[in-house]
């Protein structure tokens, strides 16, 4: 039973274009609401992260924004680069546990 | 910076046989994570430990168990390896347990022959 449902699996994106990555949750007792991003040889490191109090995250050119009450949460990357190819995961957590429950993960290519 | 290391990059063993993964942090923290990646299936949560000799089942545990005798040191191991435990091992830290963190190792890639 997959509790996080991330979508699209691949991405291919032109240098410059928007990256837009989505997760489902059922969970409504998640609470924590993390991604992570992960290059070739290298373990996932944390990118960006939300709680459910905002609507919206942004870090530069990174922004989770959260939709409660559809159960959904997505990350944009605004003006992709060749750099930013990766995989993304997205996860999600409650306070009880702190269990963080990963998505399948998004290959993102940015081509040049 | 925080540093996860994990003790093999590649490792390629015999079914039935007993396998030690290991995996040490270098930042004090309390929290250690084994999980495995498999293509289609993101991390899923083994084991973790939140202190020296403690530890919690993660959603997939079978097959698997862990030990931490040390605060830096936690160690996966598969009594009796087979084919379908062949993936991604991933080892992380974190300073707390909720809202904190994990930072990852590098991986070990596991091979069950």
């Amino acid at each position: 039973q997959q509790q996080v449902k991330q979508s699209p699996q691949s991405l291919i994106v032109q240098k410059g274009g928007i990256s837009i990555i989505n997760c489902a949750y059922e969970n409504t007792a998640f609470d924590y609401f993390p991604w992570y991003q992960q290059f070739p040889g290298k373990g996932p490191a944390l990118l960006i992260a939300i709680r459910p109090d905002v609507s919206e995250k942004k870090e530069g050119r990174f922004t989770i924004s959260f939709n409660k009450s559809a159960k959904q949460f997505s990350l944009h990357i605004m003006d992709s680069q060749p750099g930013d190819s990766a995989t993304y995961f997205c996860a999600a957590s409650t306070s009880n546990t702190g269990k963080l429950i990963f998505g399948q993960g998004t290959t993102l290519q940015v081509k040049p | 910076d925080v540093k996860v290391t994990q003790s093999s990059r590649y490792l390629v063993k015999r079914t039935g046989e007993k396998v030690f993964l290991e995996c040490v942090q270098d930042m004090d923290h309390e929290n250690m994570f084994w999980y495995r990646q498999d293509p289609g299936l993101g991390l899923r949560l083994i084991y973790f430990s939140y202190d020296v000799k403690m530890k919690e089942k993660g959603d997939i545990p079978e097959g698997y168990s862990v030990s931490r005798e040390k605060k830096e040191r936690f160690s996966l191991i598969l009594e009796s390896a087979s084919t379908n435990q062949t993936s991604m091992y991933l080892c992380a830290s974190s300073l707390a347990i909720i809202y904190y963190e994990q930072y990852f190792g590098p991986g070990t890639r596991l091979t069950v022959t």
